[in-house]
């Protein structure tokens, strides 16, 4: 089944301790991002990538780092979370070119006390 | 800069039709998409526009107009299950999905 799997589905921390959000996708897109979703402000796009080693910020990318080293996976890392990043995040992927649908992950509920 | 806006709220009743309007002023467009979301759970495709014009699938129907910069997404028969959020997307060339702040729609009996 082609999906984006995203890891945890729930997460409480505290402040300062590092944590990292796993996110795969099993259908070969080379287009992977993350958006943080807040009462209010709607999706804001953290980091996207294009492809493996492509990188690039998206609207709110303080206190966040991202990799992809590999083509299916995108970790989001929090190196040191403070109570603000409380949020719900959701990892997404698709196809590279216009036209292509954003597939998007169930989502990871962040608590930071 | 890029501004996407779409009304916060609305409210109908079951069997009604309702229209979600969107505006939006961006630096690229590729297309524009449309997502509903219910609450705490990830946004599903509903349609996507790229040409001027009205696209029709089942019960809902979006429509475009690149030069006013405008879209909408029609939803007919309501029913309680179509309580939810409806997100406006642009499609900046191929790269970003720019998200408006979506609009909380509420079916009432």
């Amino acid at each position: 089944e082609a999906q984006v799997t995203q890891n945890p589905r729930y997460l409480i921390t505290v402040t300062g301790k590092k944590l990292t959000v796993t996110c795969s996708q099993n259908m070969n897109h080379e287009y992977m991002s993350w958006y943080r979703q807040d009462p209010g402000l709607g999706l804001r796009q953290i980091y996207y990538s294009m492809n493996v080693e492509v990188t690039d910020k998206g609207d709110v990318p303080e206190g966040y780092k991202v990799s992809r080293k590999e083509k299916r996976n995108f970790p989001l890392i929090l190196e040191s979370p403070s109570p603000n990043q409380t949020s719900l995040y959701f990892c997404a992927s698709r196809r590279a070119g216009g036209n292509e649908k954003l597939f998007f992950g169930s989502g990871t509920q962040l608590s930071v006390l | 800069g890029q501004n996407i806006d779409q009304p916060t709220e609305m409210t109908a009743t079951e069997g009604a039709i309702v229209q979600i309007n969107c505006t939006y002023q961006t630096s690229g467009f590729n297309g524009l998409f449309w997502y509903q979301q219910h609450a705490g759970e990830a946004p599903t495709f509903l349609s996507y526009n790229v040409l001027d014009g009205l696209e029709e699938k089942g019960r809902f129907s979006s429509f475009l107009s690149r030069s006013k910069g405008y879209s909408y997404l029609l939803l007919k028969e309501l029913q309680m299950k179509d309580s939810a959020s409806y997100l406006c997307a642009v499609d900046q060339a191929g790269t970003a999905l720019i998200f408006g702040k979506g609009t909380t729609l509420s079916v009432s009996s």
